[in-house]
């Protein structure tokens, strides 16, 4: 297994650009996060999905846009960066649905913005 | 989800037990207890949790005291690889969110 993967490691933004953080796992997790962490910070939850068709909104989710059409990707979609979303950015899945039990993280992608 | 509080910063001994604290006065009776740790800059990882009873591992071990208003969260033979910021999470069984804070910087010394 893979576990959780993260693509890209590393992004340069101007600002107002768009992209797409790409999330995958093959562990059939029902359960996927998008997290952020600022440099010195803990995470922040942007957005979460309970399962293929499902998401919503976590703590800081203004900027961003998430779907979830398959049980394996989870995009983070950021619409039009700012400075303010340069950040470490993790995804993270675990089974269960709504019983959230180990989540496993990915390697995070580092956005600076311009 | 209950607010836990853990102090900013630790220092342990290599090959000593590290004995990480953490407060959650206002937890409910369905909400549990997490450990996670990031080292360096990592994705977190997950290390243990429980509800009432104390729990063991093979990484560590959770203390929960009676009340639930507190746990620590013991590494027996401390490393320098158990280096890392600590997160202790409450969050309730039906919640969808794990909450993290800020966390207890880990330095273990030779």
């Amino acid at each position: 297994n893979a576990g959780v993967t993260q693509t890209p490691k590393f992004q340069v933004l101007k600002t107002g650009q768009s992209m797409t953080l790409q999330c995958a796992q093959d562990m059939n997790h029902e359960y996927m996060s998008w997290y952020r962490q600022d440099p010195g910070m803990g995470l922040r939850l942007i957005h979460y999905s309970v399962g293929a068709g499902i998401t919503d909104q976590g703590e800081v989710p203004n900027g961003y846009n998430v779907s979830r059409s398959t049980t394996e990707d989870f995009p983070l979609r950021l619409l039009s960066a700012a400075p303010s979303q340069t950040s470490v950015y993790f995804c993270a899945s675990s089974r269960g649905g709504v019983r959230i039990t180990e989540q496993f993280f990915g390697p995070g992608t580092r956005l600076t913005v311009l | 989800d209950a607010k836990t509080t853990q102090p900013t910063s630790m220092d342990c001994a290599e090959g000593r037990a590290a004995n990480l604290p953490c407060n959650h006065s206002t937890i409910s009776g369905n909400e549990y207890v997490y450990w996670y740790r990031q080292i360096h800059s990592q994705g977190p990882q997950y290390i243990i949790h429980g509800l009432k009873n104390n729990e063991t591992n093979e990484m560590a071990s959770l203390i929960i005291t009676e009340d639930r208003k507190s746990s620590t969260l013991i590494l027996p033979h401390a490393t320098l690889r158990d280096t890392a910021v600590y997160y202790c999470i409450v969050r309730a069984s039906y919640a969808d969110k794990l909450i993290f804070g800020t966390g207890t910087r880990l330095q273990v010394f030779p």
